[in-house]
C-alpha cells in the first residue's frame, strides 16, 4: 500500500499567488482530512471531507483557502492569493469509519515557503 | 483546546523503556486515549489507542488508570529511531475530524 501521497513535497512561492497542494489518500479511506502546522499553532485541522463531501471547514482560516474532492482518490487545498503567514507544513490524511477508531494515516506533507 | 496535558520533553537511554506520561483528567466514560508520534519532518504515525484496559501493540504498551484520569505510553525498548513529538489525545471512537493535537512530549533518545 502507497500510503497518502502528497504533491508537491517542498513549494516555494511569491505572495499574491496561487498555490495549490494536492493529495492522494488511501484506497478505500472515506474521511480525508488537511492539516496545517506550524511552530506557533502546532498542528491544526482545517477541513475534512467524508465520501468527497466536505463535513466541516471551521479551521479554514479564511475565504483565500479553498478545498475540493472531485473524487475519492483526489483532493486539493488551494490558497488564492497566498501571504507570507501561510507559510507552513501542510498535512493531508485519510481514514475510514469502519474501523470504529480515529486511526488516520498522515502523507508525507508540503512544505509550502511563501515570499 | 487539547484534553490532554502531557510534560514538554523526555530523555531516555537507548535500550531502555520509555515512559510516557499523559493526564485527561477530565475524559468522558466513551472517549477513547490515542497516542501519534511525528518523527522530524514527517506526517504524525499512529501508534495506539485504548478505552479501559491496558493495551498492547508490537510499537508499545498503553497502561490506563483505573480512573481513566491519566495514561502511560511505554516503549519497552526505545532506539535512537523512537526520538519524536508523542501525542496523547482524547477522542471519541470512530467520531472522526476530533483528533486535536496539543504540543506533545518531545523525546529524545539518547546512546
Amino acid at each position: 500500500d502507497a500510503g497518502v501521497i502528497q504533491s508537491p513535497r517542498h513549494e516555494v512561492t511569491e505572495m499574491g499567488q496561487e498555490v495549490t497542494l494536492r493529495c492522494k489518500p488511501i484506497s478505500g479511506h472515506d474521511y480525508l482530512f488537511w492539516y496545517r502546522q506550524t511552530m506557533m499553532r502546532g498542528l491544526e485541522l482545517l477541513i475534512y471531507f467524508n465520501n468527497n463531501v466536505p463535513i466541516d471547514d471551521s479551521g479554514m482560516p479564511e475565504d483565500r483557502f479553498s478545498a475540493k474532492m472531485p473524487n475519492a482518490s483526489f483532493s486539493t487545498l488551494k490558497i488564492q492569493p497566498s501571504e507570507p503567514r501561510d507559510s507552513a507544513v501542510y498535512f493531508c490524511a485519510s481514514s475510514t469509519i469502519w474501523t470504529l477508531t480515529d486511526t488516520q494515516y498522515f502523507g508525507p506533507g508540503t512544505r509550502l515557503t511563501v515570499l | 483546546d487539547a484534553k490532554t496535558t502531557q510534560p514538554p520533553s523526555m530523555d531516555c537511554a537507548e535500550g531502555r523503556a520509555a515512559n510516557l506520561p499523559c493526564n485527561h483528567s477530565t475524559i468522558s466514560g466513551n472517549e477513547y486515549v490515542y497516542w501519534y508520534r511525528q518523527i522530524h519532518s514527517q506526517g504524525p504515525q499512529y501508534i495506539i489507542h485504548g478505552l479501559k484496559n491496558n493495551e498492547t501493540n508490537e510499537m508499545a504498551s498503553l497502561i490506563i488508570t483505573e480512573d481513566r484520569k491519566s495514561s502511560t505510553l511505554i516503549l519497552p525498548h526505545a532506539t535512537l529511531r523512537d526520538t519524536a513529538v508523542y501525542y496523547c489525545i482524547v477522542s471519541y471512537g470512530g467520531s472522526q475530524g476530533n483528533l486535536i493535537f496539543g504540543k506533545g512530549t518531545k523525546l529524545s533518545v539518547k546512546p
